[in-house]
């Protein structure tokens, strides 16, 4: 069965620590998908990054990196210097690759509150 | 930057009321859905929509839920009968096709509370 398990519920940071959250997913897929979104006090949620079960390779966009780790089933995400701008929930999701066709859903992590305080 | 929209952004109704949410996906793309999170809680899936019929639905779409594309535009989620449980925040999303790996584009959501 498809699951994604955030284990932090809430972290609390000062501005310019650097934080990870933690994603860990299970799926019997050879071809999955996995996603982080944020999203923010107002309710809306944002796409931050894709990544295909295929590309290990790490990824940085500004201060933002993602750690993709088949072996252990994780993907976490880092945020570096962290900003007051930064606070929100960020979920973890997941899509498995052998719904193709009309049949695609995310499957989604509990979240992780993220409070980054001046 | 196209944007999902959705309307209302709040609604407060009496239970047993009927209540239509209603949403603009991204003009191109081809596949809509609707996600649903009770607060505090985690996203969950409702039902996806492609080709003027439903392609995937959750146990949670029971025979309450609707969704129906009345015109080129609008996507819209009817619950026929509200109940106290159905608060939560709406979220319809939409992508270009229905491929696992396409990117989902959610709307701001539209918080709906049963009274």
């Amino acid at each position: 069965a498809q699951k994604v398990t955030q284990a932090q519920t809430e972290i609390s940071v000062v501005e310019k620590e650097d934080v990870t959250l933690d994603c860990v997913y299970e799926t019997r897929d050879t071809t999955y998908y996995l996603f982080w979104y944020k999203q923010p006090p107002s309710g809306e949620l944002v796409f931050l990054i894709r990544r295909n079960s295929f590309d290990e390779q790490n990824e940085i966009s500004g201060r933002y990196s993602w750690n993709f780790q088949k072996s252990t089933s994780s993907f976490n995400f880092t945020i570096t210097a962290s900003q007051v701008v930064d606070s929100a929930v960020y979920f973890c999701a997941l899509s498995e690759g052998s719904n193709a066709g009309n049949n695609r859903k995310l499957i989604w992590g509990l979240g992780t509150s993220l409070a980054v305080n001046p | 930057e196209p944007e999902v929209t959705q309307t209302p952004s709040h609604q407060v109704t009496q239970m047993g009321q009927e209540v239509i949410l209603r949403c603009v996906p991204i003009s191109n793309h081809l596949y809509f859905y609707w996600y649903r999170q009770i607060l505090g809680q985690k996203v969950e899936f409702l039902v996806s929509f492609y080709n003027n019929e439903i392609s995937e639905k959750s146990e949670i779409f029971d025979d309450q839920f609707s969704v129906e594309r009345p015109d080129g535009s609008n996507f819209t989620l009817k619950i026929r009968s509200t109940k106290l449980e159905d608060s939560a925040m709406y979220f319809c999303a939409s992508s270009t096709t229905a491929n696992s790996g396409n990117t989902i584009y959610f709307g701001e959501g539209s918080w709906l509370t049963v009274v």
